[in-house]
């Protein structure tokens, strides 16, 4: 069974340019959630998902960040026009029904804008 | 500003030795989880414990909730090197399994 599956694990972009971050979550899983770690800090969160809506996103900037959870497929978490700042390792964590508590987190993607 | 808060944010010790972390936090709580995150990986849930229960053990793991002092802490007993990693605290706030993480602290185990 395998565990959340993130892609790419490392990512490169220069100024201005978008990334797009991909997460399957486990087997079953249907809440998705995503979470941005700042070198040697904890995670910070993001956004919370179900299939096809958006639970939670004020951890979310409101401009150039976008995430959604279609039908089928993965999750994705867009970053528009991409600046310095935005250079973070980007976790996906994943759960079944709700109430079980315990997160399933992937191996995250690590974002280098340069 | 952070709902958890961990301290000390870094801990050296020697193999045998038992490691102990706290962490604090703001609000109520549904329940408060520990996890672990090796260098570069993602995070490894290693304990949970709801807001009505007072201590919890898995293995060499302790881990104790004071919800009127709002604190918990970690107890790793006889540590090993494979130990060394950051160890998060998280919280969450009601029935769902949103949580909030604190800023971790940065385990070292010297063999």
């Amino acid at each position: 069974n395998a565990g959340v599956m993130q892609n790419p694990r490392h990512l490169v972009r220069r100024r201005g340019q978008e990334a797009r971050l991909r997460c399957s979550p486990m087997k079953g899983h249907s809440h998705v959630y995503w979470y941005r770690q700042l070198p040697e800090e904890g995670l910070k969160f993001m956004v919370y998902l179900q299939k096809e809506n958006i639970i939670d996103e004020s951890g979310m900037p409101k401009e150039r960040f976008s995430a959604e959870f279609p039908k089928e497929g993965p999750s994705i978490l867009r970053i528009q026009q991409v600046v310095r700042g935005d250079s973070a390792a980007y976790f996906c964590a994943s759960s079944g029904q709700l109430n079980t508590g315990e997160l399933f987190f992937g191996e995250g993607s690590r974002l280098t804008v340069l | 500003s952070q709902q958890g808060e961990e301290d000390p944010q870094a801990l050296s010790i020697q193999e045998g030795e038992n490691a102990t972390m706290n962490c604090s936090y703001k609000t109520s709580i549904n329940n408060l989880q520990w996890y672990r995150q090796n260098s570069g990986r993602g995070l490894v849930h290693l304990i949970l414990i709801r807001s009505n229960e007072r201590e919890k053990h898995s293995g060499r793991l302790r881990v104790t909730l004071d919800t009127s002092k709002k604190s918990s802490s970690l107890l790793i007993t006889a540590s090993r090197a494979a130990d060394t990693a950051s160890y998060f605290c998280a919280t969450a706030l009601n029935a769902g399994n949103m949580l909030t993480f604190g800023g971790g602290t940065r385990l070292m185990v010297k063999p």
